[in-house]
């Protein structure tokens, strides 16, 4: 299975700053040209909401405040700048194959 | 618009089989995998499984061979989880989600007795 290793556990950014989300897999998740990586935020009662898709591609409606980038094993998601109501969970899942192992999360707090 | 309405909390015994439902709409069901996704209280996401509906081919995790079977029913456009012998160690939220995009509500398990 793909380990999905996320970090920090935790990250405190002040309103208006730049927040670093870093997924590492134990191996590759790169097919036919493609990253298939994904980035969820999730915050406490409601389900998680897909951001990111296939490491950087701006899911409808989210705003360009989030980006996602990165290749193979290393990953990153951006928040730049943080808001209030970015205050949440975020995940990462790979599906290059199964099972589509997520990331332990992120938890993003304002400092 | 894509909806996943899913079946409302479920408090069972330990050992009672259980059956959670995930209706589908505003898509076509045949064409997209459905996932299932497992949250313990307070820890993080955890797949499950997958199912095609169009032929219900199925792939699980293998932590969860044991534990969770995976249907469909496409006359009412309806994906089904049934978990067997659950214990407490099984309470826990359940989501069923399209592919990446689109999720259920989640459904709350609670194994007591």
């Amino acid at each position: 299975d793909i380990v999905l290793t996320q970090s920090p556990a935790t990250l405190a950014v002040s309103l208006g700053q730049r927040a670093t989300i870093s997924c590492r897999a134990s191996e590759s998740v790169d097919s036919y040209g493609n990253s298939f990586m994904h980035w969820y935020q999730q915050k406490p009662g409601q389900p998680p909401k897909l951001l990111i898709y296939r490491a950087s591609n701006l899911e409808s409606g989210i705003p360009a405040r989030f980006s996602g980038s990165g290749s193979r094993t290393d990953f990153t998601l951006t928040i730049n700048p943080v808001e209030a109501d970015d205050v949440a969970t975020y995940y990462c899942q790979q599906s290059n194959e199964d099972p589509y192992t997520f990331g332990g999360g992120t938890k993003l707090e304002i400092k | 618009q894509v909806q996943l309405q899913q079946s409302g909390p479920q408090l069972v015994r330990p050992g009672a089989s259980v059956k959670i439902s995930c209706k589908a709409s505003g898509y076509s069901f045949t064409n997209y995998w459905m996932h299932w996704v497992r949250q313990r209280p307070g820890q993080g996401l955890e797949w499950i499984g997958m199912i095609d509906p169009s032929d219900s081919e199925t792939r699980l995790d293998q932590k969860f061979k044991d534990k969770a079977t995976l249907t469909v029913d496409k006359s009412s456009s309806t994906a089904y989880i049934q978990l067997s012998s659950p214990t407490s160690e099984d309470s826990a939220v359940y989501y069923c989600a399209r592919k990446t995009d689109y999720w259920g509500q989640g459904t709350t398990l609670t194994v007591s007795s």
